[in-house]
């Protein structure tokens, strides 16, 4: 009930392509769904969040979906670049600790 | 701001050896998290405290870690003796509120190495 279950593992995208990572979750009681990008020797850091009274959120080229009845929701970048290679992890509110997806490692092909 | 600072940025140990990574958390943040990161198992959280308290220690792996946060500006976090199953990479989090609605900013990681 309190996994987040986070696919692909890893991801190769060309550079211009649309990258996809999914997640899935149990817990009806979560409200709040953040996305964190993690490059190599460095901490994550927070890519864009979103609550699930909306079904979509968009920053720039980043835009979660969600699915609320699937309890679903993914991550889309769109127009990828080599810049986005890092690793992406998906978390859901647990109250008062994030509970983690397994993370997803994008690789973007010049 | 200087972000969240760790120390040291890398740490390589013998096995029985004790072993405590620091972290300042940013100025005004009431929550701090201790994570460990590995290939195998992710991101799991170890211990989170708000306003210096110890919330819930339930992902402390066993009795030979422990932490502590003696006041808002520093939290350790010890392993004693270290084994090296313990090797992995500590980050250290905090955040402006109680619940992990808010943002969590990540340290640039301590990266253990027991051999």
């Amino acid at each position: 009930q309190q996994q987040v279950k986070q696919s692909p593992q890893s991801l190769i995208v060309q550079k211009g392509g649309i990258s996809i990572i999914n997640c899935a979750y149990e817990n009806t009681a979560f409200d709040y769904f953040p996305w964190y990008q993690q490059f190599p020797g460095k901490g994550p850091a927070l890519l864009i969040a979103i609550r699930p009274d909306v079904s979509e959120k968009k920053e720039g080229r980043f835009t979660i979906s969600f699915n609320k009845s699937a309890k679903q929701f993914s991550l889309h970048i769109m127009d990828s670049q080599p810049g986005d290679s890092a690793t992406y992890f998906c978390a859901a509110n647990g109250n008062y600790q994030l509970i983690w997806g397994a993370g997803t490692k994008l690789i973007i092909k010049p | 701001d200087a972000g969240v600072i760790q120390s040291p940025r890398h740490e390589v140990t013998e096995m029985g050896q004790e072993v405590t990574l620091r972290c300042k958390p940013i100025s005004g943040h009431n929550s701090l998290f201790w994570y460990r990161q590995t290939m195998m198992r992710g991101l799991e959280l170890l211990i989170y405290f708000n306003n210096n308290v110890p919330i819930d220690d339930s992902g402390m792996p066993e009795d030979r870690f422990s932490a502590k946060m003696p006041n808002a500006s520093f939290s350790t976090l010890k392993i004693q003796p270290s084994e090296p199953r313990d090797s992995a990479v500590y980050f250290c989090a905090s955040s402006l509120g109680v619940f992990s609605s808010y943002e969590q900013y990540f340290g640039p990681g301590t990266r253990l190495t027991v051999t």
